[in-house]
């Protein structure tokens, strides 16, 4: 059984372009989180969506950054016009219905905008 | 707001020792799980034990077990028998209050010395 599936791994943008991130979630799950972690920090919470819906996405800044889970692929967290600050590693996680609490990590996307 | 406070930045070990690091959070929930995440030098975010609240046994997995003192809001990774495998970043994590989002504490650098 797979886990969780994230690329690219590393990705590297220009100040302004935009930033695609894919996860594919384990198989049978259908929960989907993306955590950011800064340098030198732990990871904090951005969205959780289910298929082809947005759950919660508090811990999203409210400019450029967007997520979607649609019925088929992978979800995808989409950063437009990146700036320096941007640059983070995203988790995503994925959990089976029911249970929130058990949340499989992927290996993370490293972003660095030059 | 729900805290995860990690006071050891740093920790060192000598291969085949004992180690045991520190988590304190905040929560007002009565029933909820820990974690323990180890990050390695490849950033990938490995779970390494899983605590439920309501259980008061403390968990152990294999040289992992934790001290979980639920009325002090406590929960402490021993490692036992370091091997210099362990050498990582640790994080403590806790659901907030009633939902999914991990709050993750800011890690504890564990150095295993040969």
């Amino acid at each position: 059984n797979a886990g969780v599936m994230q690329n690219p791994r590393h990705l590297v943008r220009r100040r302004g372009q935009e930033a695609r991130l894919r996860c594919s979630p384990m198989k049978g799950h259908s929960h989907v989180y993306w955590y950011r972690q800064l340098p030198e920090e732990g990871l904090k919470f951005m969205v959780y969506l289910q298929k082809e819906n947005i759950i919660d996405e508090s811990g999203m800044p409210k400019e450029r950054f967007s997520a979607e889970f649609p019925k088929e692929g992978p979800s995808i967290l989409r950063i437009q016009q990146v700036v320096r600050g941007d640059s983070a590693a995203y988790f995503c996680a994925s959990s089976p219905p029911g249970h929130p609490y058990e949340q499989y990590f992927g290996p993370g996307t490293r972003l660095t905008v030059t | 707001a729900q805290t995860v406070t990690q006071s050891q930045p740093e920790m060192s070990v000598q291969e085949a020792e004992t180690v045991t690091l520190s988590c304190t959070y905040d929560t007002s929930e009565s029933d909820y799980y820990l974690f323990w995440y180890k990050q390695p030098p490849s950033r990938q975010m490995i779970l390494v034990i899983r605590q439920e609240a309501y259980k008061q046994q403390n968990a152990t997995e294999n040289r992992f077990s934790v001290n979980f003192q639920k009325a002090a809001k406590s929960f402490s990774l021993k490692i036992s028998d370091s091997q210099l495998g362990d050498a990582a970043m640790y994080f403590c994590a806790c659901p907030t209050s009633g939902t999914y989002k991990y709050i993750f504490g800011t890690g504890t650098r564990l150095k295993v010395l040969a």
